[in-house]
């Protein structure tokens, strides 16, 4: 176990549902992650948190929308998806608050989602 | 800007033979780098990383690597290799030049090991 948890492990939606994806860490980390995995392509940088505060957003749609309420926990909420948003959502998270130093990234098990 | 570029989508090898599975880098400043393996249904498990000193850093389940400025590559090895280490590899790198740079990932090798 990574010390990351995300739920649910699988979600298959329809393009006018309204999901959230969760994750948790257990490590105390300062800095937060959303990562979209698709086949054959480089891992995605989605969102970043530090210290609950938003640090990134790599021109992600609107119809993703991340929460951070506290420094363990952190939602992505999904509204009127697509069929190419279908992907494994994987949430990592950093000691460093700044979340953009060389420390290591622990990952958790991720969020397949399916759009039909 | 600051990119990576794994070659080979799959990388096949026998039991007991060594492996080898490549990566490239194009950073501004001094990189910074990192190997990361993901198992069947999980996320991605930190390996190795190399900020400076010795050019080959060792790692976790006997996996070392070996950085080239020259060459600009990171490239990942191990002497021995096991049916265990069958997975999804991916390297990583950030721009050690600029603190608000980001990790970058490639696009992740498989590596497939049979008995």
């Amino acid at each position: 176990e990574t010390g990351v948890t995300q739920t649910p492990r699988h979600l298959v939606m329809g393009m006018t549902n309204k999901k959230s994806l969760k994750c948790e860490q257990h490590l105390g980390h300062n800095a937060m992650y959303w990562y979209k995995q698709s086949a054959k392509k480089p891992l995605e940088l989605m969102f970043v948190y530090s210290l609950e505060e938003r640090v990134e957003n790599n021109s992600v749609p609107s119809r993703f929308s991340p929460e951070c309420p506290n420094s363990s926990h952190l939602f992505l909420h999904l509204h009127t998806l697509q069929p190419e948003d279908s992907a494994l959502y994987l949430c990592a998270s950093s000691q460093d608050p700044r979340g953009t130093t060389n420390e290591k990234l622990f990952f958790g098990s991720g969020t397949q989602l399916s759009v039909l | 800007a600051q990119s990576v570029a794994q070659p080979e989508d799959q990388v096949n090898v026998a039991e007991g033979n060594p492996l080898t599975v490549k990566c490239t880098y194009s950073v501004s400043g001094n990189p910074y780098l990192f190997w990361y393996v993901q198992y069947p249904n999980r996320g991605l498990q930190f390996l190795l990383k190399y900020i400076t000193g010795d050019n080959l850093v060792k790692g976790s389940y006997g996996f070392e690597a070996e950085f080239n400025k020259s060459q600009t590559s990171f490239h990942l090895k191990k002497p021995s290799a096991l049916v265990s280490d069958s997975a999804l590899y991916f390297c990583a790198v950030r721009d050690g030049y600029s603190s608000a740079s980001k990790i970058i990932f490639g696009s992740g090798t498989r590596l497939s090991i049979r008995p």
